[in-house]
């Protein structure tokens, strides 16, 4: 199949602890892999992005390494602060005549002082 | 900046009403999606259009229709409401069909029928 799985949460992390939020994908091939956040309130915004295998996306701290040998995308942060707390997405692209995106359910991230 | 707003952040709605919710992008960007994100599910996509008049089925488009009359604009419209149409609607923007360009998102839209 074409799917997106992501652990669900909700994540409560202490301030300046490390944090991961495991993706995995089923698909054909080698589909760009994506990392959105949603921060309370808003809309989803591209966090980072690794378009073949071995590429790592980093953004804000963030980073993910494109593993086709275990079709994961894991996001990890060295030490989290309060103002990360939102809900991350894991997604992938798919190919059709419109290159759509596959979201996984998605991780809620709460950060305590 | 891309700015894509939507026209209500909340919005409550009887059960057999007909609904539109409207975005607006201001970036010229030829692609325009419509989302509905619920808890545990997601993003799951509606409706996709990749020009001015032009429309393309996404996963879940039953009970849903889709115009977009000028570029900037998209509406999504919801024929007659249901309940199992409640959650949070987001629509998107993006500049071109090409998984190289990002999807730019508004604030989203609750949406209650009840």
């Amino acid at each position: 199949g074409n799917s997106v799985t992501q652990m669900e949460g909700p994540v409560t992390l202490s301030e300046e602890a490390f944090l991961t939020i495991n993706c995995t994908y089923t698909a054909t091939g080698y589909p760009s892999l994506f990392w959105y956040v949603q921060y309370p309130g808003e809309g989803l915004q591209l966090l980072l992005k690794a378009t073949k295998a071995d590429d790592k996306g980093s953004n804000k701290g963030f980073e993910a390494t494109y593993r086709k040998e275990t079709t994961s995308f894991h996001l990890e942060k060295g030490s989290v602060q309060v103002s990360d707390s939102a809900v991350y997405f894991c997604a992938r692209e798919m190919k059709t005549s419109y290159d759509k995106v596959i979201f996984g359910p998605g991780t809620s991230l709460s950060v305590i002082p | 900046d891309v700015k894509v707003t939507q026209s209500s952040r909340y919005l409550v709605k009887r059960t057999g009403e007909k609904v539109f919710l409207e975005c607006v992008q201001d970036m010229d960007h030829e692609n325009m999606f419509w989302y509905r994100q619920d808890p545990g599910l997601g993003l799951r996509l509606i409706y996709f259009s990749y020009d001015v008049k032009m429309k393309e089925k996404g996963d879940i488009p039953e009970g849903y229709s889709v115009s977009r009359e000028k570029k900037e604009r998209f509406s999504l419209i919801l024929e007659s409401a249901s309940t199992n149409q409640t959650s949070m609607y987001l629509c998107a923007s993006r500049q071109g069909t090409g998984i190289t360009y990002e999807q730019y998102f508004g604030p989203g839209t609750r949406l209650t029928v009840t």
